[in-house]
């Protein structure tokens, strides 16, 4: 049984550029999430995606924005980047209901500078 | 909204004795998931050990386990025989059970360390 992997592992970019973190779900998880660690707090609740449709948001701006795949695995991408975009993004996948528990990702380090 | 607090941001234990961690969270909700993840170096969050708010019993998995208290919305991680390998980021998690979809609510989270 394979976890979930990210790619790729770190990133520097710019301020005013665009990203695409990617994702690949363990597999038999039908259900991508995506969170947000700024350095030194907690995860942060992005999105989620089940059936190739977003189905639930957190409080992040529409420059936020995402892809699920017939796989289920997943883009996240960011435009138009902002020094505070700086974290840990941390991609979880899971059965519909999460009730389980998620299975975590190592995580993409983005830097703006 | 839920929230969850982690109210020690540090805390040390030497090698084979026990630890426990803190965790209080605010909801209006009668049915829930509460979690604990480890997040190592490695940046990886490993699910540590869940309850289920309608269980009563305390969920345990080998040398953790943890103190359900639904009324006073408390949920503390007692680690046994603690190891050097549970040095560690913990965090506190909650989800709502049900709805259009689910999402984790952490805390900001408890760094522990194991010394030997």
């Amino acid at each position: 049984e394979t976890g979930v992997t990210q790619s790729p592992t770190h990133l520097i970019k710019t301020r005013g550029q665009q990203v695409t973190l990617r994702c690949s779900s363990q597999s038999g998880h039908n259900t991508v999430s995506w969170y947000q660690q700024a350095l030194g707090q907690g995860p942060q609740f992005i999105f989620q995606y089940y059936r190739e449709e977003e189905n639930g948001r957190g409080n992040f701006p529409p420059r936020f924005s995402g892809l699920q795949f017939p796989n289920y695995s997943s883009e996240l991408n960011v435009n138009a980047l902002e020094l505070d975009d700086s974290a840990l993004y941390l991609c979880a996948s899971s059965f519909r209901t999460g009730s389980d528990g998620y299975t975590f990702g190592s995580g993409t380090r983005l830097t703006v500078v | 909204a839920q929230t969850v607090t982690q109210s020690q941001p540090e805390m040390s234990v030497q090698e084979a004795e026990t630890v426990t961690l803190s965790c209080t969270y605010d909801t209006s909700e009668s049915n829930y998931y509460l979690f604990w993840y480890k997040q190592p170096p490695s940046r990886q969050m490993i699910l540590v050990i869940r309850q289920e708010a309608y269980k009563q019993q305390n969920a345990t998995e080998n040398r953790f386990s943890v103190n359900f208290q639904k009324a006073a919305k408390s949920f503390s991680l007692k680690i046994s025989d603690s190891q050097l390998g549970d040095t560690a980021m913990y965090f506190c998690a909650f989800m709502k059970q049900g709805g259009g979809y689910n999402k984790l609510i952490f805390g900001a989270g408890t760094r522990l360390a194991v010394h030997p």
